[in-house]
């Protein structure tokens, strides 16, 4: 069974659409984000990452995008699929540490 | 993912029993690390080692001891299960740039 949250705020898109998943960060000292999904009884799994003196980068399928203004980072998942549907956390790591901070995620649910 | 495994998958043991949990890894990565996820709380590090006997503290680690004898084991180890350590455990992998790869996860259950 599921234990990830159960009250997580929930992202539904229709299949085929884009989705954007947000995420704020706390720390100013954070150089390296990354962003994991994780499916229903796995573990969390590696998505893409982005460093701080990066605005945006391209994986397949998936964007991420950081602004450091306003401490955002988004998950953009382009002509999202079944398969797609699962938890996204974000994680920030700080400079300097090898430890990372994760959010309490985003469910996101794929409608047919 | 099959560089990285934990046993057991399952436990349910009593109050006040010791329980140890094993991380095993096949990649000969440096850092490794035990998280614990709880419904509302995402994932939180309980201890985390950055070499054969070093280890350190997570957010978490009251109750949680850790010992990592040789790089490819990362063992933690509940000295007195408590009810409140009923949790979903992960182990991971730290890679070059700071990102993890998470093992399968242990559901412990302590009645």
């Amino acid at each position: 069974g599921e234990s990830v949250g159960l009250h997580l705020p929930t992202l539904s898109v229709q299949e085929g659409d884009n989705s954007i998943i947000n995420c704020a960060y706390s720390n100013s000292a954070s150089d390296y984000f990354i962003w994991y999904k994780q499916e229903s009884g796995k573990g969390p799994q590696f998505i893409i990452d982005i460093r701080s003196n990066m605005d945006k980068r391209q994986g397949q399928r998936v964007t991420v995008l950081l602004n450091k203004t306003v401490k955002h980072l988004s998950l953009q998942i382009a002509a999202t699929q079944p398969g797609d549907s699962a938890v996204y956390f974000c994680a920030e790591k700080e400079k300097g540490t090898y430890k990372s901070i994760f959010g309490t995620g985003t469910r996101l649910k794929v409608l047919a | 993912d099959a560089g990285i495994t934990q046993s057991p998958r399952h436990k349910v043991t009593e109050t006040g029993t010791p329980v140890t949990l094993r991380c095993h890894q096949t990649e000969n990565h440096r850092y490794m690390y035990w998280y614990r996820q709880d419904p509302g709380h995402g994932l939180r590090l309980i201890h985390y080692s950055y070499g054969v006997k070093d280890t350190d503290k997570g957010e978490v680690s009251d109750g949680y001891s850790v010992s990592r004898s040789k790089t490819e084991d990362f063992l933690l180890t509940l000295e007195s299960a408590t009810s409140s350590q009923t949790s979903v455990y992960f182990c991971a992998l730290g890679a070059l740039m700071g990102e993890q790869y998470f093992g399968p996860g242990t559901r412990l259950t302590v009645t």
